[in-house]
């Protein structure tokens, strides 16, 4: 099993232009997340899918909209790039929104704005 | 006052060494708390949770303090492969769903 897959893992945007994160997952999870993580913040969530057909804006959804394509894909996508967007952006999933389940995450991809 | 927070660290040890980590937490509801460790430049990975009675895997020890908010971790006999950032993570649990709240980390470097 792979896991949790993320693409691409590095990416440079200019301001103002526009691109879709993907991941997918592999272990048959109904919940999926996306995070951004910044130096001295911790991870945030940005939006995350608690089942297949459903979205909900997390801590810090601004700038962002995602797509939950089925039940193994979860995109997130910047309509209009900020240098603010700036960060490392993980995927991540679990079995269910319980609160002892485990979230997986997937290796990242590292955005840079300019 | 954030909701969780922890001291960035670096904690520097020797190997062998016997190292604890706290964390606070603001939000006397939360239901439930991990640890998760990151290595640099990886995605975080659960290393355990952390249950009311408190429990240990291995040379990992977390203990919940739920009168004063705090959670710790205890690593005896460090490895130089335990060097990481060690995440707190909280779970409110306020809407009924798992949105986990992290902290900054805790930085460990074991030297040999």
């Amino acid at each position: 099993n792979a896991g949790v897959t993320q693409t691409p893992k590095f990416q440079v945007l200019k301001t103002g232009q526009s691109m879709t994160l993907q991941c997918a997952q592999d272990m048959n999870h109904n919940s999926m997340y996306w995070y951004r993580q910044d130096p001295g913040m911790g991870l945030r969530l940005i939006y995350y899918s608690a089942s297949e057909g459903t979205t909900d804006k997390g801590e810090v959804p601004n700038g962002y909209n995602v797509s939950r394509l089925n039940k193994r894909e979860f995109s997130l996508r910047l309509e209009s790039a900020a240098p603010s967007q700036t960060s490392v952006y993980f995927c991540a999933s679990s079995e269910s929104g319980g609160p002892t389940y485990e979230q997986y995450f997937g290796p990242g991809t590292r955005l840079t704005v300019t | 006052r954030k909701e969780v927070e922890q001291d960035p660290g670096p904690f520097n040890v020797p190997e062998g060494a016997t190292v604890a980590f706290n964390c606070t937490y603001s939000n006397s509801a939360s239901q439930s708390f991990f640890w998760y460790r990151q290595d640099c430049r990886k995605e975080p990975k659960l290393l355990m949770s952390v249950y009311s009675s408190g429990n240990e895997d291995g040379r990992f020890t977390a203990q919940l303090n739920r009168a004063s908010q705090y959670i710790s971790l205890l690593i005896r006999d460090s490895k130089l492969s335990d060097s990481a950032t060690y995440l707190c993570v909280v779970n409110p649990m306020n809407t009924g769903f798992q949105k986990l709240v992290f902290g900054t980390g805790t930085r460990l470097l074991v030297s040999p």
